[in-house]
């Protein structure tokens, strides 16, 4: 199993482009979760998904939009992207709904200049 | 959430026990102890978890105090692959999608 899988690794955004971060497992999770990782900051949740067409919101949402028409693949959506959402971000699942342990990927770095 | 208390950063010789702290003082009945960690420019991993018992895995032992308000998770043998931010996190396995939410954790580094 490759896991949880992320891309880009890396991207440059311009202030108000968009862009789509990909997030894809094939652990057969149920749960996916997108965070994201300021510098020296621990995680925050900015949106999960608790199976195929249902999605919630996190603590840091505003910015962003997710979709899950499917099991394997959770992309979060930049729609206008701002400095402030320069961050690591990291996608991760998990099977069951009291699971202990949550699988990550590597994450993605952003910038926006 | 119940908040968790950790040192911003600690220091182990290799091939040594590392104790890294953690304070729960507001823990509920139902929180759940969890440890992860991150290795440099990677996601975060689980380490181990516990409830109430002392537990052992094959990366690291989960002392708790019997009052649940503090627990340390124990590294046996230090190596420089242990060098990463550990973090102590609280989680209520009733919560809807089974969120976990991080703090800043403790940077280990290890000394060869």
């Amino acid at each position: 199993n490759a896991g949880v899988t992320q891309t880009p690794k890396f991207r440059i955004l311009k202030i108000g482009q968009s862009m789509t971060l990909q997030c894809t497992q094939d652990m057969n999770h149920n749960y996916m979760y997108w965070y994201r990782q300021d510098p020296g900051m621990g995680l925050k949740l900015i949106y999960y998904s608790v199976g195929a067409g249902i999605t919630d919101k996190g603590e840091v949402p505003n910015g962003y939009n997710v979709s899950r028409s499917t099991t394997e693949d959770f992309p979060l959506r930049l729609e206008l992207a701002a400095p402030s959402q320069t961050s690591v971000y990291f996608c991760a699942s998990s099977y069951r709904v009291n699971s202990h342990e949550q699988y990550f990927g590597p994450g993605t770095r952003l910038t926006v200049t | 959430d119940a908040k968790t208390t950790q040192p911003n950063s600690m220091e182990s010789n290799e091939e040594e026990p590392v104790h890294l702290p953690c304070n729960h003082s507001t823990i509920s009945g139902t929180d759940y102890i969890h440890w992860y960690r991150q290795l440099p420019s990677q996601g975060p991993e689980y380490v181990i978890h516990g409830l109430t018992s002392n537990v052992n895995n094959r990366m690291a032992s989960l002392a708790i105090a019997e009052d649940r308000k503090s627990s340390t998770l124990i590294l046996h043998r230090a190596t420089l692959r242990d060098a990463a931010v550990y973090y102590c996190i609280l989680r209520d396995p009733r919560l809807r999608g089974n969120q976990f939410y991080f703090g800043t954790g403790t940077s280990l580094t290890v000394i060869p």
